[in-house]
């Protein structure tokens, strides 16, 4: 049963402290997604890719946040110094972008809980 | 892509059809209608989408008006475990593949 993975699933650090999540996507899909949420602010569209290359991070504090995909099976969300207010819970999610037809679905995975102290 | 409007919480019984409206007015030709929900805590889950025609698959029925500028989710037989926050979202076939969710409508199933 194919599914995206996240890890650490549940994280307390103290601010200012590195904090890395990873996703493992799944195999063949060309998309993936960082969304944060909190009840505040709801489901957040931090960053996605297509194909391995950033298309939009406009939704991450930049001077904080990084995102990448080292290759096709792993991306990784960073976060440097973090700060209390980046408590929160962050889903990677992948898809299938074909060109044509419907978007395709998003596949979420179960998220990775952050606590920062 | 188009935005979306839906009413912020909803009840229904259990056993009864759930019917959750969404209003996308600005809809654009190339855009299609999704459905997610998200259960508690978990992360969002695919439902069923729809670009003109009504969609029904084993989850649910999409009903897209003619004129596409709003859409209704139909669970049939909704059931305490459809508790859940669900959301439409209006994306287009083509471009940046950029996937926002709003603020949803929180379902609450009751017994």
């Amino acid at each position: 049963d194919a599914r995206v993975t996240q890890t650490p699933r549940h994280k307390v650090t103290e601010m200012g402290q590195e904090v890395t999540m990873r996703c493992q996507p799944i195999l063949g899909h060309n998309t993936v997604f960082w969304y944060r949420q909190t009840m505040m602010q709801g489901l957040e569209l931090l960053a996605y890719f297509r194909n391995r290359a950033p298309l939009d991070d406009s939704g991450m504090p930049k001077d904080r946040f990084s995102a990448e995909m080292p290759d096709a099976t792993l991306a990784t969300l960073k976060i440097q110094p973090s700060e209390p207010r980046d408590s929160a819970v962050y889903f990677c999610a992948s898809g299938l972008a074909q060109g044509q037809g419907p978007p395709g679905e998003l596949f979420f995975g179960e998220g990775s809980r952050l606590t920062v102290l | 892509d188009a935005k979306t409007t839906q009413p912020p919480s909803m009840d229904c019984a259990e056993g009864r059809a759930a019917n959750l409206p969404c209003n996308h007015s600005t809809i654009s030709g190339n855009e299609y209608v999704y459905w997610y929900r998200q259960i508690h805590s978990q992360g969002p889950q695919y439902i069923i989408h729809g670009l003109k025609n009504n969609e029904t698959n084993e989850m649910a029925s999409l009903i897209i008006t003619e004129d596409r500028k709003s859409s209704t989710l139909i669970l049939p037989h909704a059931t305490l475990r459809d508790t859940a926050v669900y959301y439409c979202i209006v994306r287009r076939n083509s471009g940046t593949y950029k996937y926002i969710f709003g603020t949803g409508t929180r379902l609450k199933v009751l017994a």
